[in-house]
């Protein structure tokens, strides 16, 4: 696609319950990003993909949270358990190689906004 | 620790020119200055990149004096939809492991006034 489409934009759940949160990188896109952005902070990563596999998952804060990206190009993140501190804007982003200059910067979605009651 | 330091906000008029600095005092040899730009309720867009002296496109500009120390991302002529929060990044772009962990800090929410 001509962006990065984050499905859904808004997401009300409650604690306990488990969520789901699609990605749909530019088509090409090798490298694969999830940040989550809490109210008036800058992004935080989360984890990235290179291809189907999770290259660095580093930034996940505990086991509740995980990502998939089977066929290398849609991913979700999966949230089990909801808890109130998850509760933030999760960006996905795409960029052609993992690489950070030029024209191999990031490409962000608009976010998926996860509130949980 | 962000590596960066940026104003929280700022406020300006329509028409008027913008600059908005940014001290990043620790910058390694091999590091670049990226400057995004986030409109309520999107996510981050890529404004410019640059690595020294000055970097010019159909957006913005960017100033980095000769010790790297800061950098001034100049926006002329501003018009009510640049209002939105700019955030600096200093990363080596060879490195992009510790680029996807950087902090991005608060960075400066700019407020353009009719």
């Amino acid at each position: 696609g001509a962006g990065v489409s984050q499905t859904p934009s808004n997401k009300v759940t409650e604690k306990g319950k488990y969520v789901e949160l699609r990605c749909d990188p530019i088509s090409g896109h090798t490298a694969l990003y999830w940040y989550r952005q809490s109210l008036g902070q800058g992004p935080e990563f989360l984890i990235y993909f290179q291809g189907t596999g999770a290259a660095d998952d580093s930034g996940l804060p505990n086991d509740r949270f995980f990502a998939v990206r089977p066929e290398g190009s849609v991913s979700t993140l999966k949230i089990q358990r909801t808890e109130r501190g998850d509760s933030a804007v999760y960006l996905c982003a795409s960029s052609p190689t993992d690489a950070f200059s030029g024209a191999n910067v990031l490409t962000f979605g608009a976010g998926s906004r996860l509130t949980v009651l | 620790l962000a590596k960066t330091t940026q104003p929280i906000s700022m406020d300006s008029y329509e028409g008027q020119e913008v600059n908005i600095t940014c001290s990043h005092n620790n910058i390694a040899t091999n590091d670049y200055i990226t400057w995004y730009q986030q409109f309520p309720s999107q996510g981050p867009r890529f404004i410019i990149q640059g690595y020294k002296t000055k970097v010019t496109n159909e957006v913005a500009s960017l100033f980095i004096p000769a010790d790297r120390k800061s950098s001034t991302l100049s926006l002329p002529r501003v018009s009510l939809s640049d209002t939105a929060v700019y955030y600096c990044l200093v990363g080596d772009p060879d490195n992009a492991g510790n680029n996807r962990k950087l902090i991005w800090g608060l960075g400066t929410s700019l407020a353009v006034n009719p």
